[in-house]
């Protein structure tokens, strides 16, 4: 069974930084390409940044470039993101998922929020 | 970028009834559209992938279709577990959600 779960979600400060994870189990990581989507509170669905099987591309929306930065450990078959200079419009559910072109299989979310 | 208007935001159906939701891309997307749905506090589930191929375990009473710039999805006799949001993505180049549209019992 597909399980991708995602942790580091946290309360922070304006211009602080922070990391979050997600440890996936039962499929081969290292041929997915992996995404983050965000949700802000009672808002839609948004896609962060995508990156390849191997780490070496990666894809951002215009609103992050910059700040944040996908990577991802094929051998702890772990995603991450690294997410800098954080705003308060950067607030909302992270969800981990993998990327074949749709997002087929997802996480269960972590949240979180920018607030001074 | 590629934009997805998706409308409406909300609709209102009985059961038993089909409802339609269309999303229109700001370029043609060549049938790269996905459709989902997510309920209150849980994670999106794929529905539909390239525009109308039902993912393993989606109800045939959801459908999808379209191309070029214009899709629309599809929920023919609405049943009481079909109340949720839904969304389109469009998956050709990056990734581009629609806004969603809220389903709700009338």
């Amino acid at each position: 069974e597909v399980q991708l779960v995602e942790s580091g979600g946290v309360l922070v400060q304006p211009g602080r930084s922070m990391k979050l994870s997600c440890a996936a189990s039962g499929f081969t990581f290292s041929s997915f390409p992996m995404a983050w989507v965000r949700q802000a509170p009672t808002k839609g669905l948004e896609w962060v940044a995508t990156i390849s099987t191997s780490g070496g591309s990666t894809y951002y929306r215009d609103s992050v470039k910059g700040r944040f930065t996908i990577s991802r450990d094929n051998a702890k078959s772990t995603l991450y993101l690294q997410m800098d200079s954080l705003r308060s419009e950067d607030t909302a559910t992270y969800y981990c998922t993998t990327d074949m072109g749709p997002f087929a299989y997802w996480g269960q979310g972590t949240l979180v929020t920018v607030s001074s | 970028d590629i934009q997805m208007t998706q409308s409406p935001p909300s609709l209102s159906a009985s059961l038993g009834d089909k409802v339609t939701i269309t999303c229109q891309a700001s370029q043609n997307i060549n049938k790269y559209i996905a459709w989902y749905q997510q309920k209150p506090g849980k994670a999106p589930r794929l529905l539909i992938r390239y525009t109308s191929t039902l993912e393993s375990g989606t109800p045939s009473r959801f459908s999808g279709s379209g191309s070029g710039r214009d899709y629309s999805f599809s929920i023919s006799n609405v049943e009481s577990e079909d109340i949720a949001s839904y969304y389109c993505l469009q998956y050709v180049n990056l990734r581009t959600f629609g806004g969603g549209t809220k389903l709700e019992l009338k």
